[in-house]
């Protein structure tokens, strides 16, 4: 149990597109998704959290116009990158967690997409 | 958030155990000791979890110090699919959003 998808595994686009990514999970119920991003040979870094039904809580130094998060349901959360520039290239991540005592501490991971803008 | 260290990188032979330690001297007591491991090209996955009492499950042991200062993720008989990054994260319970703050991780290398 507790898998998390995302779509598309890896992109290539253009420079000034936009590209979304989804995040889903298969077999529980969401209320809290999280978006991260790790550039090469670096650590993952936390852009933002959402919750279902609201609107997503950013870090700092990341830009919410840029990099827009809608979590419209339990299942589903997506992250857009708009007008994508070869700086955004990176692995993009998310994870899920559930409510609960015991599931509370624990995130469960999507495989990861790996974005290359030109 | 109370901060971890770890060493950067660990070599092992396959099928011999390892020890990845963590230091945790700033850890709260509602802290709890998350261990989450990515292999290449791949989101994390959770490993373990512990509050006071050592923990073992499928994957591997967790071992805290009295003090809680410390850890040690204890695999027992490392596979060359044990190769990856092991993350030492402190989670406060009472702190809302269960936000996971991951430092630079041990990077485990398996010699067959």
């Amino acid at each position: 149990g507790a898998v998390v998808s995302q779509h598309p595994s890896r992109v290539i686009c253009k420079s000034g597109t936009s590209v979304k990514i989804e995040c889903r999970s298969l077999d529980f119920q969401a209320t809290t998704m999280f978006w991260y991003r790790q550039f090469p040979k670096q650590s993952l870094m936390l852009m933002a959290t959402s919750n279902e039904g609201s609107k997503a809580t950013y870090e700092q130094g990341v830009e919410k116009d840029k990099f827009l998060i809608n979590h419209a349901s339990l299942t589903l959360s997506t992250l857009t990158v708009t007008s994508a520039h070869p700086e955004d290239s990176s692995f993009y991540i998310c994870s899920a967690s559930t409510t609960g005592t015991r599931e509370l501490e624990t995130q469960y991971f999507g495989p990861g997409t790996r974005l290359l803008v030109l | 958030d109370a901060k971890t260290t770890q060493p950067n990188s660990m070599e092992s032979n396959e099928e011999e155990p390892v020890h990845l330690p963590c230091n945790h001297s700033t850890i709260s007591g509602t802290d709890y000791i998350h261990w989450y491991r990515q292999l290449p090209s791949q989101g994390p996955e959770y490993v373990i979890h512990g509050l006071t009492s050592n923990v073992n499950n499928r994957m591997a042991s967790l071992a805290i110090a009295e003090d809680r200062k410390s850890s040690t993720l204890i695999l027992h008989r490392a596979t060359l699919r044990d190769a990856a990054v092991y993350y030492c994260i402190l989670i406060n319970r009472k702190a809302a959003g269960n936000k996971l703050t991951f430092g630079g991780g041990t990077r485990v290398l398996v010699k067959p």
